[in-house]
């Protein structure tokens, strides 16, 4: 199966860049999608098909993907941004990233 | 706006059946553009897919819930629900119906609110 591996944790100090990665083989040939969780939500979607950004995410949250990782990518990082972010890939099922908890400090 | 509402029980009994149900709001599940997810959250850990449903009834589930899985739809209510088997402690979770698509050719865009199932005698 497919296995899509982000680090655990990441801190950021306001105003910062907070970049999370997600690594999977050849990763660089899926579609990659970014979810943000806030304590007791539902994930929403921030990063769609790499890089595209959904009406009203702001445009602070931008994504890449090459090779054998992707990576979301949080400008000017804010008390608003802590939360729980999980990559995800269609591989034929849908397969979430382990998740990764961004410290605001 | 679409909208998602999960519904159910929240406590189950091991060896016994998860029955929840989504009701879905300002769109029509038979519109025939996307396909209807489960997908379940054990408390802090991370999300897995269940499996989805198309309006017309196809199926597909995770292989590794396969064999305790069923996802119908009732298309007169707007609905489509979930029936996990044989439950236990490893099933307790938050449990989210959400829409998406065929072959994943489009992201998870909607989600439900959630809703806690604790597997407990």
């Amino acid at each position: 199966s497919y296995v899509l591996t982000q680090p655990p944790s990441v801190s950021v100090a306001p105003g910062q860049t907070a970049r999370i990665t997600c690594g999977g083989n050849n990763i660089g040939s899926k579609s990659v999608h970014w979810y943000q969780q806030k304590p007791g939500q539902a994930p929403v979607l921030v990063v769609y098909d790499d890089s595209d950004r959904p009406s009203g995410i702001p445009e602070r949250f931008s994504g890449s993907n090459s090779g054998n990782t992707a990576t979301l990518t949080i400008s000017r990082v804010e008390a608003g941004d802590e939360a729980d972010y999980y990559c995800q890939v269609w591989d034929s099922l849908y397969v979430f990233g382990t998740g990764t908890k961004v410290t605001v400090l | 706006q679409v909208q998602l509402q999960e519904s159910g029980p929240g406590l189950v009994k091991p060896s016994q059946t998860l029955s929840l149900t989504c009701t879905v709001s300002g769109g029509s599940i038979s519109s025939g553009d996307y396909y209807w997810s489960w997908i379940r959250q054990p408390p802090g850990k991370g999300l897995e897919w269940i499996g989805y449903i198309y309006y017309s009834g196809r199926t597909y589930y995770n292989p590794s819930l396969k064999s305790r899985v069923t996802i119908s739809v009732d298309t007169s209510k707007n609905q489509f629900s979930l029936k996990l088997s044989s439950v236990t402690a490893a099933d307790t979770a938050v449990y989210y119906c959400a829409r998406g698509s065929r072959f994943g050719e489009l992201p998870i865009d909607y989600w439900g609110q959630g809703t806690l199932v604790t597997v407990s005698s």
